[in-house]
């Protein structure tokens, strides 16, 4: 199984700011990772597919990097709606598909 | 719009059996392959099953392999998770969720999430 792990746990950062998320497989993915937004009570949206490649409707604030084992997503300028769980999902070796564990973005 | 609606969720006690049920709209439900993905209460995203367009091929997590069975109806355009021998760790909100990919090729990242139903496991 690939695990997936995040760091870091918790992101305080303030609006306007740049926030960097880290995201590491157990064994390359390749470029077959996608990162999701969760909001609490609300279901997981997709953000950013195979690494880099925004989903329809996301705006272009969030961006993603990396392939093989080292992944990063990025919020360029934090907006108050951004402030939620941000997850990553291998979709390379399977079953199962794993997620990290999560980093939480909140308000400094 | 895509929509995607669970149901079925509940409080059942251990060993015992729960069926779900996730009602599509917005999209041609026989043509992309779905997926179950839970979250226990306070914790992460864990994948539970997949199931191809045409109900043909299914996979599941190792936890509830030989508990769960995943399957479909495509002309009633419903995914289903019939969970038996239910146990306390299978409590959580069980999402559907649809595949990004459509017939022939699934993506295998999920691109539409219903709202979720709420399975307790509890004596």
């Amino acid at each position: 199984e690939t695990v997936m792990t995040q760091s870091p746990a918790t992101l305080s950062v303030s609006p306007g700011e740049r926030a960097t998320l880290s995201c590491r497989a157990s064994q390359s993915v390749s470029s077959n990772l996608a990162w999701y937004q969760q909001k609490p009570g609300q279901a997981p949206r997709l953000l950013i597919y195979g690494a880099s490649t925004r989903a329809t409707g996301i705006p272009g604030r969030f961006s993603g990097s990396g392939s093989g084992t080292e992944f990063t997503f990025t919020i360029s300028s934090l907006q108050s709606e951004d402030f939620a769980v941000y997850y990553c999902q291998q979709y390379n070796n399977w079953p199962p598909f794993t997620f990290g564990p999560g980093t939480k973005v909140d308000i400094k | 719009q895509v929509q995607l609606v669970e149901s079925g969720g509940g409080v059942v006690q251990p060993g015992r059996s729960l069926r779900l049920s996730c009602a599509a709209s917005g999209f041609t439900f026989s043509s992309y392959g779905m997926h179950w993905v839970r979250q226990a209460p306070g914790k992460g995203l864990e994948w539970v099953a997949i199931l191809s367009y045409d109900g043909s091929n299914r996979y599941y997590v190792d936890s509830v392999k030989g508990r769960f069975t995943i399957s479909r109806d495509n002309s009633k355009n419903t995914l289903y998770l019939q969970m038996n021998s239910l146990r306390a760790e299978d409590t959580a909100v069980y999402y559907c969720a649809k595949d990004a990919g459509g017939w022939p090729t699934n993506l295998y990242y999920f691109d539409y999430w219903g709202q979720g139903t709420l399975v307790t496991v509890a004596s």
